[in-house]
Order: structure tokens, then sequence, then C-alpha cells
């Protein structure tokens, strides 16, 4: 069965800094990954997503992550921080007959002055 | 595209009472998937239909919880009788068949029980 695991619930950065947030994945097949972020009293909003081809997949607001199949990894990072980056983020696999999304429990990025 | 529209954003009830939180999916998506959102709990899956049919309601907590999809515009999740610990986000999302299409949120309905 597929699943996601998410190291630091909690991380801080300063404005300007690098933003690391670590995924790894469980998958018996080929993963589908998925970034997804959440403002506050919002839905969640898909950064971007790993099919095939490219292991470095870019996405929106400046983010982009890394497939590592030998690490089972797919960790999410922007070179530089901004205030706007403040919010839940969540890695998520497609499983279920490639029909369900199981996401990990979420880290929430602070980013201060 | 209007996104996927939940309705009411918010809702306030009494312990007893009956709850129904509805969905409107973007049009087109054949799946439509149901979770809530908790501090302790995080975000779990309670329910996903497919082409209108429930696949997979493994989720859904006790019979209290029920969901349907009479067609494939609408779907509603109800909560008879509604009990404090219900307390949550209940998100709905959507999304069209393949492994490249991407799961698209609602803005959620906060629910709280007293």
């Amino acid at each position: 069965a597929q699943s996601v695991t998410q190291l630091g619930s909690h991380v801080s950065v300063s404005e300007g800094a690098l933003v690391l947030l670590r995924c790894n994945y469980s998958s018996s097949v080929p993963p589908y990954l998925f970034w997804y972020v959440q403002y506050p009293n919002q839905g969640l909003q898909l950064l971007l997503k790993y099919t095939t081809g490219a292991t470095l997949v870019k996405g929106i607001n400046g983010f982009e992550a890394e497939f590592k199949k030998s690490e089972t990894s797919f960790h999410l990072t922007k070179p530089s921080a901004h205030m706007s980056d403040a919010a839940e983020y969540f890695c998520a696999v497609l499983s279920g007959g490639y029909n369900k999304l199981i996401f990990g429990a979420g880290t929430r990025l602070a980013v201060h002055p | 595209d209007a996104g996927v529209i939940q309705s009411p954003r918010h809702e306030v009830t009494e312990m007893g009472q009956e709850v129904t939180l509805r969905c409107k999916p973007i049009s087109g998506h054949n799946s439509l998937f149901w979770y809530r959102q908790t501090m302790m709990r995080g975000l779990e899956l309670l329910i996903y239909f497919n082409n209108n049919v429930p696949i997979d309601d493994s989720g859904m907590p006790e019979d209290r919880f029920s969901a349907k999809m009479p067609n494939a515009s609408f779907s509603t999740l109800k909560i008879q009788p509604s009990e404090p610990r219900d307390s949550a986000v209940y998100f709905c999302a959507s999304r069209r068949d393949g492994n490249n299409s991407p799961l698209h949120f609602g803005n959620g309905t906060r629910l709280t029980v007293t």
C-alpha cells in the first residue's frame, strides 16, 4: 500500500532563506506524487506534481521538487522564502488503482523577517 | 471554471441535530472525494465516488455519517445525529480520471457542533 511521511510538522525559516520540506513515500508501483499548499481558511491548492519524465519538477510560486527513486523521496524546495509562503504544505501519493490520493500529515511553514 | 463549490462555508449546530454539507464538483470531473481535517488527525479521506458510485467508504467514521451523489454535479455528506467530536473542516474535492490529473479542492465547510 502507498503511504507518505513528512518529516517535521513545523519548519521555521527567515525571509530570503532556503525552504526545504521533506517527504518520503512508500509505493509498490511507480508513484505519482504531489505537493499541495493550504493557506488559512482555504482548501488545498496544487503546487506541483510528478508523474513520469523529468525528475525535477517546477511548480508555482518558485517551488520545485525532485523525485529520487533511490531515496524514495520527493522533497520540496524554494531558494528564497517569502513572507507569503507561510502556510501548511502537504505531500501526497496517488493510490488505490490510481484514483485515491493519500496525504501526509502536513508541514506548517513559518517565515519570519 | 468555478472550481469545486461547497456550502455552507460555516455551520454551527447543536448536538443531536442533523447536518448536511453540500458539494458541486468541477464539471467533467468524474471522481469526487470527501475529506475531514482536524488538528488531531490531519486530513482524513472519508469516502470517494467514481461516476456517481461510492467506491470506498472505509473512512466514514460511523453509521451517523452518510454520503450521496445523486448526479454528476452534486453530492451531500450528512451527519445524523451530530456530536461535538464531529467538529472539523470538511472538504470536498474532485478530479478527472487519469494518472496525470490532480485533485481540486473546495474551500471547505467549517462545522462546529456545540
